[in-house]
């Protein structure tokens, strides 16, 4: 079936440091892809997502291209802040039978930034 | 506020119990899904429903159980509850295909 893989983490990087978090993906059809984060103690929020391939996903100043060749959507950030700090989520939309649709979701990479 | 409001927010029962989550989509949202977030298995699938219907199981346990009401508000009921069933429950909606899900905050159940 469907699934995303993400790297491991946890991921600790000083404020104003360049962010990667990888993602890729394995899928039959041509999923949506999402990147959610959690901040502790909450649900996850949406961050961004890309429909087709060569989108690119921006929120936040976060961003990922949708790269079908390499099954890929990486997030990226050009100077992480403080506020940062979460549990980040790669996910792909799973479209079913009848309507059938789940979203499947990476395990999850958490991200710490010291100031 | 994210719009899909989730009851009750903590809930601690013993093993053997039955108890009922309760999820409100957000306005307009007519798929609710069910997610179980717990420290060793991450995010898991659990439920879908559209309007009324069910469209997609994951890995929901025998024990577990759910329907989604006229007015569209959804509910999970766990029952012969175990230790291992203490996780986070979420619920998420979403109006469509492409459009990425709005979660609750979430119910954190403890079995003790």
């Amino acid at each position: 079936g469907d699934s995303v893989t993400q790297m491991e983490g946890p991921v600790t990087l000083s404020e104003e440091a360049f962010l990667t978090i990888n993602c890729t993906y394995t899928a039959t059809g041509y999923p949506s892809l999402f990147w959610y984060v959690q901040y502790p103690g909450e649900g996850l929020q949406l961050l961004l997502k890309a429909t087709k391939a060569d989108d690119k996903g921006s929120n936040k100043g976060f961003e990922a291209t949708y790269r079908k060749e390499t099954t890929s959507f990486h997030l990226e950030k050009g100077s992480v802040q403080v506020s940062d700090s979460a549990v980040y989520f790669c996910a792909l939309s799973d479209q079913g039978v009848g309507g059938a649709q789940k979203l499947v979701f990476g395990q999850g990479t958490r991200l710490t930034i010291n100031p | 506020d994210s719009g899909v409001t989730q009851t009750p927010k903590h809930l601690i029962t013993a093993t053997g119990q039955r108890v009922t989550l309760r999820c409100s989509p957000r306005s307009g949202d007519l798929s609710v899904y069910w997610y179980q977030q717990s420290l060793d298995q991450g995010l898991q699938f659990l439920i879908q429903y559209y309007n009324g219907e069910e469209r997609a199981k994951g890995n929901i346990l025998e024990r577990f159980s759910a329907q989604q009401f006229p007015d569209l508000h959804s509910e999970l009921n766990l029952s012969s509850l175990e230790l291992g069933d203490s996780a986070l429950y979420f619920c998420a909606s979403s109006v469509g295909q492409g459009y990425g899900y709005t979660f609750g905050s979430g119910t954190r159940l403890t079995v003790v």
